[in-house]
């Protein structure tokens, strides 16, 4: 099956720092989402990003489905951009079943 | 805030007991998720209902038992759960019957089974 990594598992920022998470996805996929898991357990889609590049304020997402990576940026960051942020592929047999990766855990410092 | 409303926001049940979780979504979205989550974990499909038919079964043990009254409406019925049931269990709607279109999810329910 398809498998998605992303990088790095871990990252702790000073407020106002910049960042970029990674997904790689291993094989063609109809489309990729970014969601945000904040410390209460809610889960925000963030990106619906099949390819290209979208921006949202402080966030951005590219995706380079040829390649089979997507991106996601954080500028400037705050404290509530703490959380998990997870990216998910959806399989080109089924695209009810979403495949997530492990996340990346943001701690963002005041 | 979410515009999936889950109920309740936390669950405590014992292994005998039987209830229900229930979701809602007022987005029109013709597809509707149950996913579960354990801690520090990414959320697992558990069932798709598609325009109000179940889709997708992924092998849950029979003491989950969803329901879709209607395209608003998604229920989880829990009966004779073990310990290691205990998660958060999120609701999800995407509007494409298809699943081809963002997922948005509801805020959970965390589930304790004592």
């Amino acid at each position: 099956g398809i498998q998605v990594e992303q990088s790095p598992p871990d990252l702790i920022l000073q407020e106002g720092a910049n960042s970029t998470l990674r997904c790689n996805f291993s094989d063609s996929v109809n489309n990729l989402q970014w969601f945000h898991q904040n410390p209460w357990g809610q889960l925000i889609n963030l990106f619906y990003i099949p390819s290209g590049t979208k921006q949202n304020g402080r966030l951005s997402a590219t995706t380079v489905a040829t390649e089979r990576y997507s991106l996601l940026y954080i500028s400037s960051s705050q404290t509530t951009d703490s959380g998990v942020y997870f990216c998910a592929v959806d399989r080109m047999d089924s695209s009810y079943k979403l495949i997530f990766g492990s996340g990346t855990r943001l701690l963002v410092r005041p | 805030d979410t515009e999936v409303t889950q109920t309740p926001k936390h669950l405590v049940m014992g292994m005998t007991n039987k209830k229900s979780l229930k979701c809602e979504q007022h987005m029109g979205h013709r597809a509707m998720y149950w996913y579960k989550q354990k801690a520090k974990k990414p959320p697992e499909l558990m069932f798709v209902y598609s325009y109000e038919k179940l889709s997708i079964n992924e092998s849950v043990p029979s003491r989950f038992s969803p329901e879709c009254p209607n395209s608003s409406l998604l229920n989880l019925h829990l009966h004779a759960l073990q310990p290691e049931d205990s998660a958060l269990y999120l609701c999800a709607s995407s509007q494409s019957g298809t699943g081809n279109s963002p997922l948005h999810f509801g805020n959970g329910t965390r589930l304790t089974v004592t």
